[in-house]
């Protein structure tokens, strides 16, 4: 497998702009997760999927930020508008189970937000 | 009171030496304990789970400590690849989901 895909790998973006971020997760994962992380807060749970329904999207900053996730194979996080507090590196990653089984990162999408 | 916290570091060792950090965390009700290692600019990757009665993986021994809440690595032998960011993941199935603790910054020097 060629393990969880991400694409964009860099967006640079103007403020105010819409940013989209999209993902493949590992085949037969039950679970999707999308994470951001900057040096002040760390890694940060932004929402997770169980079988393509989400479940916990409570660290989901704020309405300018939704995700969606239409098959098993396909997720997108889509940021609009864009602000420079948004920059960050994102991150989704795929596992069998919730909490006690592993869970596979993609590389990482780097946002920056002008 | 953060889930999860760690000694951000960094640390700074030199190769050879043994090094071991700890982190807490906040809910007894956890059940799920992690060690994840992610290098500069990459993903964060699993680098050993952490069991009650303690495990073992080559040059690195996880323990974990209910009494207290916390759990420990223990690097030996400290290799210049060992340097690193190790994140703390605890998960509890009330909370439905993993906690990552902010992580600790290692660097081993020649």
């Amino acid at each position: 497998d060629a393990g969880v895909i991400q694409s964009p790998r860099h967006e640079v973006t103007e403020m105010g702009q819409e940013v989209t971020l999209r993902c493949k997760p590992i085949s037969g994962h039950d679970y999707l997760f999308w994470y951001r992380q900057t040096m002040m807060r760390g890694l940060e749970l932004l929402i997770y999927f169980n079988n393509n329904v989400p479940i916990d999207d409570s660290g989901m900053p704020e309405d300018r930020f939704s995700a969606k996730m239409p098959n098993a194979s396909f997720s997108t996080l889509k940021i609009q508008p864009s602000e420079p507090r948004d920059s960050a590196v994102y991150f989704c990653a795929s596992s069998f189970g919730l909490i006690t089984d592993t869970q596979y990162f993609g590389p990482g999408t780097r946002l920056t937000v002008l | 009171r953060k889930e999860v916290e760690q000694d951000p570091g960094p640390f700074n060792v030199p190769e050879g030496a043994t090094v071991a950090f700890n982190c807490t965390y906040s809910n007894s009700a956890s059940q799920s304990f992690f060690w994840y290692r992610q290098d500069c600019r990459k993903e964060p990757k699993l680098l050993m789970s952490v069991y009650s009665s303690g495990n073992e993986d080559g040059r690195f021994t996880a323990q974990l400590n209910r009494a207290s809440q916390y759990i420990s690595l223990l690097i030996r032998d400290s290799k210049l690849s060992d340097s690193a960011t190790y994140l703390c993941v605890v998960g509890a199935q009330g909370a439905q989901k993993l906690v990552f603790g902010q992580g600790t910054r290692l660097t081993i020097n020649p």
